[in-house]
């Protein structure tokens, strides 16, 4: 099957700018979730959808983070404005169920690299 | 609240010889799935190996072996005769299911390891 997408694979913008980030998931898989890892640290949830609903956004900072995903697929991730703290890798991530567990299996993309300058 | 502590930031072997990366984590739930993932400087999440609370039984597959026991919190994962290969973040996750939203992955801050030939 093929991956999860993700796109752009680099981005440089300046700090105040606005950026957004596109992934498509796996066919079939409900669940979607953006990831945002610093350099050196370990990856941290931003968002988790189910179709094209929100669970949970508990650690996405609203004030500048967006994100949508509209008709249960693609989903899209924006940052305005953006500021240097916000330089990292952003994971989506797609998953399925399976007798009836909603994780069972976690595929990453290869991530976007945001440097904001 | 989940938490998931990789106390070794950075290990460094020669090749050939075996190393254990170590994982300690917290939850409140009974219900949990444990993870290792390896992360290469590509930087793609390539994914190793998921286990859940109830299986307790050690798991190996060719040079890799998990050791999970319950009573410490602990999911350590070793490697036999390392090879530069091996070089790479690892990073173990934790995925409760206890409100059925909270299938999102809490990782550790990562193991860097640097296998030198």
């Amino acid at each position: 099957e093929a991956g999860v997408a993700q796109s752009p694979r680099y981005k440089i913008i300046e700090k105040r700018q606005s950026v957004a980030f596109w992934c498509n998931p796996i066919s079939g898989h409900a669940t979607l979730y953006w990831y945002q890892q610093i350099l050196g640290q370990g990856p941290k949830l931003l968002i988790q959808f189910q179709n094209n609903g929100v669970v949970d956004d508990s650690q996405l900072p609203k004030d500048r983070f967006s994100a949508e995903r509209l008709k249960g697929v693609d989903s899209t991730l924006k940052i305005q404005p953006a500021k240097l703290e916000d330089s990292a890798v952003y994971l989506c991530a797609s998953s399925r169920t399976q007798g009836g567990v909603t994780n069972y299996g976690y595929t990453f993309g290869s991530g976007t690299r945001l440097t904001v300058v | 609240a989940q938490k998931v502590t990789q106390a070794q930031t950075e290990i460094s072997v020669v090749e050939k010889e075996d190393v254990t990366l170590d994982c300690v984590y917290e939850t409140r739930d009974t219900t949990y799935y444990l993870f290792w993932y390896k992360q290469p400087p590509s930087g793609e999440l390539v994914f190793l190996i998921r286990r859940n609370s109830f299986d307790e039984q050690n798991e190996i597959s060719g040079r890799y072996s998990w050791n999970f026991q319950k009573s410490t919190s602990s999911f350590n994962f070793t490697i036999t005769a390392s090879q530069v290969v091996d070089s790479a973040v690892y990073f173990c996750a934790l995925s409760a299911t206890f409100n059925n939203a909270g299938n999102m992955l809490t990782f550790g801050g990562g193991t860097r390891l640097m296998v030198k030939p």
